[in-house]
C-alpha cells in the first residue's frame, strides 16, 4: 500500500511569507502529527490529528497551524515565516496516533 | 509533561563491536517504548519497541530491554555493520490515547570500518 506523502519535498520561501504543507496517510490511518526536525536537533513536536480534531499540540508560536480533513489528509501552515523556521518538517501517520509511526520524507523548507 | 533524555548523544564504536544507547522517562505512566533509525537523508523507521509488560525484546541483531522501576530503556545493537551508521531516536508514550509522542533528542551512531 502506499506510504505517507508530503508535499512539496523542497520550497524556499523568504521571511515574512507563509507556507502551506501536505501530508496524506496512510490509508486507513486516522491520525497525523507534524514534527520540525532541525540540523542537531531532534524531532520536536508540533501537533496531532485526529478524526478532524487537534489532540495535541506542542510548544510553538501561534505561527504554525494546522488541519486535517475528512479523508485524513492534512495540512500545516507556517505565517510570517522567519529565518528559524527553515527545518524539514515530517509528517507521520497512524491508527490510532500512540503506537507505530509511518514517516513521511519531509518537507524541506528553507527560509531566506 | 513527559520528557525523554537519551544519551550519548554521538557514539562511534568499530565494526563488529557492541552499540548501547540509553533513555530516561519521566512519566511513570509510560507503557510503550519505541525506537526509530534515521539514516542520512532518509525518514526515521521504526526498529523495535517493547511494552511496560515484557523486560526486555530482540530482533536479531537489535534488542531493547526496559527498567520500568528506574524508569529507563535501552537500544543495544550487536555485531555492528556499516548500515547500522544513522540517527537514533527513543520515545516514551503514555497510553494508547497519548498522541503527543516526545521523542529523546537523538544518538548519532557511526560505525568505524
Amino acid at each position: 500500500k502506499a506510504g505517507v506523502t508530503q508535499t512539496p519535498r523542497y520550497l524556499i520561501k523568504t521571511r515574512g511569507q507563509q507556507v502551506t504543507l501536505s501530508c496524506s496517510p496512510i490509508s486507513g490511518h486516522r491520525s497525523v502529527s507534524w514534527y520540525q526536525q532541525t540540523p542537531g536537533q531532534g524531532l520536536q513536536f508540533l501537533f496531532e490529528y485526529f478524526s478532524e480534531t487537534q489532540r495535541n499540540k506542542g510548544n510553538f508560536p501561534g505561527r504554525f497551524s494546522g488541519r486535517q480533513f475528512s479523508n485524513s489528509r492534512s495540512e500545516m501552515n507556517v505565517s510570517t515565516l522567519e529565518l528559524g523556521d527553515s527545518a524539514l518538517y515530517l509528517c507521520a501517520s497512524s491508527w490510532d496516533g500512540a503506537n507505530v509511526l509511518t514517516f513521511g520524507a519531509g518537507s524541506r523548507l528553507t527560509v531566506l | 509533561g513527559e520528557n525523554v533524555e537519551q544519551h550519548p548523544s554521538t557514539l562511534s564504536v568499530q565494526e563488529g563491536d557492541s552499540a548501547v544507547i540509553k533513555c530516561t522517562y519521566s512519566d511513570s505512566a509510560s507503557n510503550y517504548f519505541p525506537w526509530y533509525k534515521q539514516e542520512l537523508g532518509k525518514r526515521p523507521q521504526l526498529i523495535i519497541d517493547i511494552r511496560s509488560n515484557v523486560g526486555e525484546k530482540k530482533d536479531q541483531r537489535i534488542a531493547v530491554t526496559l527498567n520500568k522501576t528506574a524508569k529507563h530503556f535501552s537500544l543495544h545493537i550487536t555485531e555492528t555493520q556499516p548500515e547500522d551508521s544513522a540517527v537514533y531516536f527513543c520515545a516514551a508514550i503514555k497510553d494508547s490515547s497519548a498522541s503527543k509522542i516526545i521523542f529523546g533528542s537523538g544518538t548519532r551512531l557511526s560505525i568505524r570500518p
